[in-house]
């Protein structure tokens, strides 16, 4: 199967600080990984999209200076949420596709607090 | 923009019960999935629904998708409490791989 894995899972950090959350692709290679949030008891929000090798492509709102995306492989898109404030409290999901006709597969998502 | 939107939000059922969840979507898309969430975990793969007319079963849970009306549906047979999660749906927007989530269906049996 296709694989994702994502860490850490939990986090909790103070303001003003960094966080990276990392995001591999196991038994597959993906050009492509996709970065969502997640509010309690809400829906999915796409953030961006990490391509291999470019700049990723942020969705409209979010602000990339504070939601730095790295894709320096075919395995591995990293999420660093800069200068965390307790408002970037959420759980953040990752994602990769394998081919279209496999789908998507999901990391198991890193639920961060900022204190 | 491409809107992804779900009925009922919150569905409180009894076990043995059957139903449906819809899932409308606004512009033309050629795939649909549907997901599982359980409390504070990430997303299960349930259904990839990938042309008109398809339909999809995996035990009590049964996919369909009209892309002509740009609809799908989840029906829910004899429902077991097992099955309490939020469940969404999600469409790709043509062209670019991204997924669209919908705004998810929260659903709770009870005995």
């Amino acid at each position: 199967g296709a694989v994702v894995s994502q860490h850490p899972s939990r986090v909790i950090c103070k303001s003003g600080t960094s966080v990276k959350i990392e995001c591999r692709s196991l038994d597959f290679q993906a050009t492509t990984m996709f970065w969502y949030r997640q509010f309690p008891k809400k829906s999915l929000m796409l953030m961006a999209t990490s391509n291999e090798g470019s700049k990723a492509t942020y969705e409209q709102g979010v602000e990339k200076d504070k939601f730095l995306i790295n894709h320096a492989s075919l395995t591995l898109s990293t999420l660093t949420v800069t200068s965390a404030h307790p408002e970037d409290s959420s759980f953040y999901i990752c994602s990769a596709i394998r081919d279209s006709s496999y789908g998507y597969t999901f990391g198991s998502g890193t639920r961060l607090t900022v204190v | 923009e491409l809107k992804v939107e779900q009925n009922p939000l919150f569905l409180s059922m009894q076990e043995g019960k059957n139903y449906t969840i819809y899932c409308n979507y606004s512009t033309t898309s050629d795939r649909l999935y549907w997901y599982r969430q359980d409390p504070g975990k990430s997303l299960e793969s349930l259904f990839v629904l990938l042309s008109n007319g398809a339909v999809k079963q995996e035990g009590r849970l049964m996919a369909s998708l009209d892309t002509k009306a740009r609809l799908s549906t989840l029906h829910i047979t004899a429902a077991v409490h097992d099955l309490s999660a939020t469940y969404f749906c999600a469409v790709d927007m043509r062209g670019t791989d991204k997924l669209i989530f919908g705004t998810g269906t929260r659903l709770q049996v009870f005995p």
